[in-house]
C-alpha cells in the first residue's frame, strides 16, 4: 500500500536557521507530490505540488522542494526561517485520495 | 470567493448519540473528499464524492459511517451510534473537476472537531 513517512515530527528553529524536512514516498509509479501548511488555528493550505518536469519545485512563502525519484523523497526546504513559519507541516502524495505523512510541528523561535 | 465551508466547527456527541458533519465545496467545485485526523497522526482518506456519487470510499469505515453529496445542497458525513474512538478532526477538501484527478490541488475546509464524550 501506498504510505508516507515524514522523519521528523518536531522542530525547533532559531529565526533565520534554515530549514529541511523530510519526506519519503513508497509508490514507484507515477507521482503527485504536495506540501500542505497548516498555521495555527487555519485550515491547510497548499505550499507546493510536483507533477512532473523540473524536479526542484518553488512555491509559496520561500519554500521549494526537491523531487528524487531514486531516494523516493521529497523534502521541504527554506533557506531562512521567519517565526511566521510556525506551523504544522504535512507532506502528501496520491491520484484524487491523497495519502498524508503524520506531519512535522515546526517551532521558529525569534 | 468563498473558500471550503465546515459545519459545524466544534461537535459534542454522547457516546451512542449520531454525528452529522457538513462541508460546502467552493463555488464551482463538484468533487469532494473527507479525511479524519486522529491526535498526533496524520490526515487520513476517507471518501470522494462527486455530485449524487460516490467515487472512493475506500478510506470509510464498514460501520457506523456514510456519506452523501447530494445534487443540492452540501456534502454530509454520518457517523451513528458515535463511540469514544470517533473523537477527531474531520476535514473536508474540494476541487473542481477538471482539476480532479490529482492534476491540481485539493481545497480545504477549517474541519470539524468531534468530541464524543
Amino acid at each position: 500500500a501506498q504510505s508516507v513517512s515524514q522523519h521528523n515530527h518536531h522542530v525547533i528553529l532559531s529565526e533565520a536557521a534554515s530549514l529541511e524536512l523530510g519526506c519519503n514516498y513508497s509508490y514507484g509509479g507515477t507521482v503527485n507530490l504536495f506540501w500542505y501548511v497548516q498555521y495555527p488555528g487555519q485550515h491547510l493550505q497548499l505550499l507546493l505540488k510536483y507533477f512532473s518536469g523540473d524536479p526542484l519545485v518553488k512555491g509559496i512563502k520561500g519554500f521549494e522542494a526537491e523531487f528524487i525519484k531514486s531516494k523516493f523523497s521529497f523534502n521541504l526546504r527554506k533557506p531562512s526561517v521567519q517565526w511566521s513559519d510556525t506551523a504544522e507541516y504535512f507532506c502528501a502524495s496520491g491520484y484524487n485520495k491523497l495519502i498524508f505523512g503524520a506531519g512535522t510541528r515546526l517551532a521558529v523561535h525569534p | 470567493n468563498a473558500g471550503v465551508m465546515q459545519n459545524p466547527r466544534h461537535l459534542v456527541r454522547r457516546r451512542g448519540q449520531e454525528a452529522r458533519l457538513r462541508c460546502s465545496p467552493m463555488k464551482g467545485h463538484s468533487h469532494v473528499y473527507w479525511y479524519r485526523q486522529l491526535p498526533e497522526e496524520g490526515l487520513k482518506f476517507m471518501v470522494y464524492l462527486q455530485k449524487e456519487n460516490i467515487i472512493d470510499e475506500s478510506g470509510m469505515p464498514k460501520e457506523r459511517f456514510s456519506a452523501e453529496f447530494p445534487k443540492e445542497g452540501p456534502s454530509i458525513l454520518r457517523i451513528q451510534q458515535v463511540v469514544r474512538g470517533d473523537s477527531a478532526a474531520y476535514f473536508c477538501a474540494s476541487s473542481p473537476a477538471h482539476l480532479a484527478g490529482g492534476l491540481g490541488e485539493q481545497f480545504f475546509g477549517p474541519g470539524t472537531r468531534l468530541t464524543v464524550l
